[in-house]
């Protein structure tokens, strides 16, 4: 089945060290999302690739990078995470139509932890 | 202003009952889309229906139907006979050219507990 992954699902990491964390995806979409989704929050998007664009949300903070080397593949890298960065990390897919019609197709989320 | 808003944070009913979530929508966008989605316990986000601003019929699948009314801003969501399996929080979303080009505003969500 097509499908978005994320891996691992449950990540913990120490204050201040980087940590990665990846999503594949085989629906061959161009649109790629981070949110991040802080208990009993909506999710909110950090940024979002558009095939090889990136853009990225004014109010997410620089900690917070990405990266998408292929179609298939997007990483969230968080280079000093913080104990507030503890969240629940949710990548989606979209298929790269018309911009207000699309629909997300969301992974299973990774859940950080910050010790 | 392009808003969501989901007044119930939290619902709970006893298997069988039937349970309507609302959602209250602003936007000043002619052309818009509007989508629910369930989120279980394990995280992942499930998308379960999307509609635009167009179609107004309302939609049934299953036990599961939407009512979308443009003059009250409204696509409230309703669970029929409701089981266990359908406790989970229930995201009600937006999107439309002035969320900004693939944002979709998700409202605060409604937690839906259904006991047994």
């Amino acid at each position: 089945d097509a499908m978005v992954i994320q891996n691992p699902r449950y990540q913990v990491t120490q204050f201040g060290k980087p940590v990665t964390l990846s999503c594949s995806q085989t629906l061959n979409h161009n649109v790629m999302y981070w949110y991040q989704q802080k208990s009993s929050q909506a999710p909110k998007l950090l940024f979002h690739y558009y095939d090889k664009d990136f853009n990225n949300e004014a109010d997410t903070p620089d900690n917070f990078q990405s990266r998408r080397p292929n179609t298939s593949f997007c990483f969230l890298d968080i280079r000093s995470p913080g104990l507030g960065d503890a969240a629940m990390y949710l990548c989606a897919t979209s298929r790269g139509g018309i911009t207000e019609e699309e629909t997300q197709y969301f992974g299973p989320g990774t859940r950080l932890l910050v010790l | 202003a392009q808003k969501v808003t989901q007044a119930q944070t939290e619902i709970s009913v006893v298997e069988k009952e039937d349970v309507t979530l609302d959602c209250v929508y602003e936007t000043r966008d002619t052309t818009y889309y509007l989508f629910w989605y369930k989120q279980p316990p394990s995280g992942e986000l499930v998308f379960l229906i999307r509609r635009n601003s167009f179609d107004e019929q309302n939609e049934i699948s299953g036990r599961y139907s939407w009512n979308f009314q443009k003059s009250t801003s409204s696509f409230n969501f309703t669970i029929t006979a409701s089981q266990v399996v359908d406790s989970a929080v229930y995201f009600c979303a937006l999107s439309g050219l002035n969320t900004g080009g693939f944002k979709t505003i998700f409202g605060a969500g409604t937690r839906l507990f259904v006991k047994a």
